[in-house]
């Protein structure tokens, strides 16, 4: 079955870190784009960060130079390295599969296919 | 603000028809996917590309783009068709996605 598992998630103090794993199994993550997207309780969903199949990294305006997306191709793992964490980055942590199909030359959208159920992290004093 | 604007909360009468629309300049250079959440779960993908539908989404799900606006249309809305929708397109630096800010769908 093709699937995601999301770990790491906690409760942190302004100013710490945190790493969240992402667990992929039946797919390569290697082989696709790889996605975080966030969701603050009781708000809607946020785009965080992609990683593309040949290295090239994305981030949202809120979280660049904090986060890192990384991935350990052997392990089929996709990473999130979050520092300097804020009140604001406590949310619920998706990673999603992301797919890209052209429509015509130039032209191509992107959607994605398969969502983990999620880790929770927590930044609070 | 978000780049993608969605109405917040759309109600449909059990059976009947019900759009939700997603309007941002982007959606007119790249079709935007849709994604349903059920309370305390994990999105899931229902509408992507022109008209697409993942498998096991029910046919009663179907997709258009017009202009600036991508719709989701749900002909003969059932109970189980109540939950967030939202939509998602390219962001105008092209680089990235971005979501709509989701729309509460109630059957009633």
């Amino acid at each position: 079955e093709v699937k995601l598992v999301e770990s790491g998630g906690g409760v942190v103090q302004p100013g710490g870190s945190l790493r969240l794993s992402c667990a992929a199994s039946e797919f390569s993550i290697t082989s696709n784009y790889m996605t975080w997207v966030r969701q603050a309780p009781g708000k809607g969903l946020e785009w965080v960060s992609v990683i593309f199949s040949g290295g090239t990294t994305y981030y949202a305006d809120s979280v660049k130079g904090r986060f890192t997306i990384s991935r350990h191709n052997s392990k089929n793992t996709l990473f999130l390295q979050m520092d300097s964490l804020r009140l604001e980055d406590t949310a619920v942590y998706y990673c999603a599969r992301e797919k890209r199909e052209y429509s015509s030359p130039g032209d191509f959208y992107d959607y994605m296919d398969v969502w983990g159920k999620g880790t929770t992290v927590t930044v609070s004093s | 603000s978000s780049e993608l604007t969605q109405d917040p909360g759309v109600s449909v009468a059990l059976g009947q028809t019900v759009r939700i629309t997603c309007q941002g300049d982007s959606v007119r250079n790249y079709y935007a996917s849709w994604y349903q959440q059920k309370p305390g779960q994990a999105p899931v993908l229902v509408m992507y590309g022109k008209n697409n539908r993942p498998s096991g989404i029910p046919d009663r799900f179907s997709g258009s783009t017009s202009g600036n606006t991508a719709s989701l249309t749900i002909t003969g809305a059932q109970a189980e068709d109540e939950a967030d929708y939202y939509c998602n397109s390219r962001h105008s630096s092209g680089n990235h996605l971005v979501f709509g800010g989701g729309t509460k769908l109630t059957v009633l």
